[in-house]
């Protein structure tokens, strides 16, 4: 089956310091990544994507990219920010079959001024 | 664009009653995703809908959980005769039809749902 797993949190950095948040995963054939980040008391939003190998996300400077050979879809920014405090979420989704997303369990970042 | 919409956003219920949960998607997006989230936990799917069909309800309860999506209106997830492991955020996700996006699924903020 597809499964994800996601480092354990809490992750606790200071401000402008170097995230990195590790995904790896499991699926047949070709799936799509995905990252989406939950604030405190709201939904999921989308962060960023990669659909096939090689690809590299990229949003709000938060980058991941997409390794076949080793199943990873690590996320990375060069400086965060107290205002990154939030919920990250790692996540499949297989093509061709079902849409359904298979989610991570989460890492809870904190970022301290 | 108004974004995926749900309601209510906090529902409680005490054991034994039904509790009913809607979620209206982006304009032109026709597919519907229901997922829940325990607390401190990552979301799991429930259930996949089009307009009208059942895609996949793999990941739904055989018991007291029935979800639709009816050719008007919103989609309802409803849960009978709850109990307090029924206790969680329940979040909607749509997506469009098809193109490059095919993929891509937009969350509402979700009910977060308290049975005492």
């Amino acid at each position: 089956g597809n499964s994800v797993t996601q480092m354990e949190g809490p992750v606790t950095l200071s401000e402008e310091a170097f995230l990195t948040i590790n995904c790896t995963y499991t699926a047949t054939g070709y799936p799509s990544l995905f990252w989406y980040v939950q604030y405190p008391g709201e939904g999921l939003q989308l962060l960023l994507k990669a659909t096939k190998a090689d690809d590299k996300g990229s949003n709000k400077g938060f980058e991941a990219t997409y390794r076949k050979e080793t199943t990873s879809f690590h996320l990375e920014k060069g400086s965060v920010q107290v205002s990154d405090s939030a919920v990250y979420f790692c996540a499949l989704t297989p093509r061709p079959g079902r849409r359904a997303l298979t989610f991570g369990s989460g890492t809870r970042l904190q970022v301290q001024p | 664009n108004a974004g995926v919409m749900q309601n209510p956003r906090h529902l409680v219920r005490r054991r034994g009653q039904e509790a009913r949960l809607r979620c209206s998607p982006m304009k032109g997006h026709s597919h519907v995703y229901w997922y829940r989230q325990l607390p401190e936990e990552g979301l799991k799917f429930m259930v996949y809908l089009q307009k009208e069909n059942i895609i996949d309800e793999s990941g739904m309860p055989k018991e007291r959980f029935s979800a639709e999506f009816p050719k008007e209106g919103p989609s309802i997830l409803r849960i009978q005769q709850v109990v307090r492991g029924d206790s969680a955020a329940y979040f909607c996700a749509s997506s469009p039809p098809g193109g490059s996006a095919l993929y891509e699924q937009y969350f509402g903020p979700g009910t977060r749902l308290t049975v005492t």
